[in-house]
């Protein structure tokens, strides 16, 4: 098993612009999560997925959305990319919400 | 509101030096408290998940203890590859909620 995978690693956005993190897992796992994580803070949730099709905002949604066509993937769409977007952002999965024990390895972005 | 305080920020040890670090927590309904490790650069790896008040869990050097109130991870005989950032986190009526994090250093 691959796990959570997320793609790219590293991306350097224009302000204004748009992009798409990617991230995938091969676990079958109906909980799907996004985070973001800044220097010295604990991870924030941004949006999660309870299965194919259902989505709900975490505590920071505001400038992305997600989408979940499938239970393998779960990307996240970055609208008019802020320079307070800049960040770590992890993707998650697990079986239920109370069993999370399966991060990516992040992706950094750097919005100038 | 679901809350989740750690501390110290930051704690530096000798090699060998055992001590403990703790996670104050609020939360409706808790249905579980999570322990991570988190090297720079990467993404956060499990370690341990308590689920009632009195329940202790160990692996190697570490072992995790619960309380109603707050969990701690005790570390002893610490080595420097236990260096590290170590999360805490709830799960209560929402998606996990997570501390700022401790941030360990261990000197040989």
């Amino acid at each position: 098993n691959a796990g959570v995978t997320q793609t790219p690693k590293f991306h350097i956005l224009k302000i204004g612009q748009s992009m798409t993190l990617q991230c995938t897992q091969d676990m079958n796992h109906n909980y799907m999560y996004w985070y973001r994580q800044d220097p010295g803070m604990g991870l924030k949730l941004i949006y999660y997925s309870v299965g194919a099709g259902i989505t709900d905002k975490g505590e920071v949604p505001n400038g992305y959305n997600v989408s979940r066509s499938t239970t393998e993937d779960f990307p996240l769409r970055l609208e008019l990319a802020a320079p307070s977007q800049t960040s770590v952002y992890f993707c998650a999965s697990s079986y239920t919400m109370d069993s999370l024990k399966y991060f990516g390895p992040g992706t950094r972005l750097l919005v100038l | 509101e679901d809350q989740v305080t750690q501390s110290p920020e930051a704690l530096r040890l000798q090699e060998g030096e055992s001590s403990s670090l703790n996670c104050s927590y609020t939360v409706s309904g808790l249905r579980g408290l999570f322990w991570y490790r988190q090297d720079p650069g990467k993404g956060p790896e499990f370690l341990f998940t308590l689920y009632s008040a009195g329940e202790e869990k160990e692996k190697e050097r570490l072992k995790a203890t619960l309380t109603k109130k707050e969990s701690f991870l005790h570390i002893t005989a610490p080595k420097p590859e236990d260096s590290a950032t170590y999360l805490c986190a709830v799960a209560g009526n929402t998606p996990l909620v997570f501390g700022k994090g401790t941030r360990l250093s261990v000197i040989a």
